[in-house]
């Protein structure tokens, strides 16, 4: 059972290099998420899809780009990787696009440096 | 805007001492409130949640209880064992079931 899965799990960038972090999930959940986690910052929101086709800005989406083509996947772009991305990044799935009483699938995380 | 404030850590307690770690949070409504735990190299897990006011999450041993009149959701366990050491993560959900989470809190139980 494999849940979320991301990858790669670690990636080191140089400033203004463009790469893509790969999110697949089996659960056919509708909806996905990207986090950020920073230190003494907890996870902040980048960027939301409620299901295939859809995609909504987070709390910090500037700098990244996502799409939404399959139920499975959830790609998220740097086109430009700057120093201040340099974080551990976390794709999460549910089942439920509205309320709040279905719990995040989390994946096990990438961590981008950028030089 | 919404927010979620957690006791700083790290938190160090010696085995099958209790544990408690303070959330409270500023929201419009009543919204879900949760506790996710991340073990190192993982990514967050489900601990527990409660949907509305007194209503009391459980699970492994851990509570926390949905306190609408102190807007807290503190996190507590009766004995903790060197297994629980991780960070403990507060959060609530909005609209689209996005989540706001708090900063975490390192939790070390030492032998």
């Amino acid at each position: 059972n494999a849940g979320v899965t991301q990858t790669p799990k670690f990636q080191v960038l140089k400033t203004g290099q463009s790469m893509t972090l790969q999110c697949a999930q089996d659960m056919n959940h509708n909806s996905m998420y990207w986090y950020r986690q920073d230190p003494g910052m907890g996870l902040r929101l980048i960027y939301y899809s409620a299901s295939e086709g859809t995609t909504d800005k987070g709390e910090v989406p500037n700098g990244y780009n996502v799409s939404r083509s399959t139920t499975e996947d959830f790609p998220l772009r740097l086109e430009l990787a700057a120093p201040s991305q340099t974080s551990v990044y976390f794709c999460a799935s549910s089942e439920g696009s509205r309320g709040g009483n279905s719990p995040l699938h989390f994946g096990n995380g990438t961590r981008l440096t950028v030089t | 805007g919404d927010s979620v404030t957690q006791m700083e850590g790290p938190v160090t307690l010696s085995e099958e001492a209790f544990l408690t770690i303070n959330c409270t949070y500023t929201a419009t409504g009543y919204p879900s409130l949760f506790w996710y735990v991340q073990y190192p190299g993982e990514g967050l897990q489900l601990l527990l949640k409660a949907t509305k006011a007194d209503d009391k999450g459980s699970n492994k041993g851990f509570e926390a209880t949905y306190r609408k009149e102190t807007t807290s959701f503190h996190l507590e366990k009766g004995s903790v064992q060197v297994s629980d050491s991780a960070v403990y993560f507060c959060a609530l959900a909005r609209y689209g079931n996005k989540l706001v989470f708090g900063a975490g809190t390192i939790l070390r139980v030492k032998s």
